[in-house]
């Protein structure tokens, strides 16, 4: 199947800082990228939809300011989690969207774990 | 809305079957996935159901009825590998236009010795 990484795989911050996170797609384009929130034991919770070239969706609740979203090419889109605090911590997940039409799935990277101090 | 309801915990031992159930409402259906996901792992893809039936892959397969908005996974020669969270998650065309996937809770399989 598709692969797709992310970096870093796991990362500790002091609160107040900024983060980036990368998504990328290794064997393949992917023009649509999703990031995923997911805290313990709890399902993934869409927080925005990435689009290669054009600005990020986000779900409602889910603050734009805050969660920077840059699609820059088709192998990569990054989430930055700006002035990161506590609450902030978690389990961040992004896949890429792979196929057409009834084809299409989503391939996970492995996550990165966020803790913030 | 959309809505999606699975187990929260099932427990199984090896070489059993186990199954594990899943209900939708969805507006826009367009397709059921199932994942699998290890503990502080990132999901992995398992099976897609978008028509009635079940799809057979190895150990697993899935089964899907639209007019009953239900699905089951099913997992055959249990492994203690297969103790993991498995998610059910729906493909509505109705979400944005980019086919985004709303994730059942997760359904965390136990399998003892």
């Amino acid at each position: 199947g598709a692969v797709v990484s992310q970096h870093p795989s796991w990362v500790i911050c002091k609160s107040g800082t900024s983060v980036k996170i990368e998504c990328r797609s290794l064997d393949f384009q992917a023009t649509t990228m999703f990031w995923y929130r997911q805290f313990p034991k709890q399902s993934l919770m869409l927080m925005a939809t990435s689009n290669e070239g054009s600005k990020a969706t986000y779900e409602q609740g889910v603050e734009k300011d805050k969660f920077l979203i840059n699609h820059a090419s088709l192998t990569l889109s990054t989430l930055t989690v700006t002035s990161a605090h506590p609450e902030d911590s978690s389990f961040y997940i992004c896949s890429a969207r792979v196929g057409r039409g009834g084809q299409e799935t989503q391939y996970f990277g492995p996550g990165t774990r966020l803790l913030v101090l | 809305g959309q809505n999606i309801d699975q187990p929260t915990e099932m427990t199984a031992t090896e070489g059993a079957i186990v199954q594990i159930n899943c209900t939708y409402q969805t507006s826009g259906f367009n397709g059921l996935f199932w994942y699998q996901q290890h503990a502080g792992e990132a999901p992995t893809f398992l099976s897609y159901n978008v028509l009635d039936g079940l799809e057979e892959k190895g150990r697993f397969s899935s089964f899907l009825s639209r007019s009953k908005g239900y699905s089951y996974l099913l997992l055959k020669e249990l492994q203690m590998k297969d103790s993991a969270s498995y998610l059910c998650a729906v493909r509505d065309r109705f979400s944005g236009g980019y086919n985004k996937l709303i994730f059942g809770a997760g359904t965390r399989l136990a399998v003892h010795p």
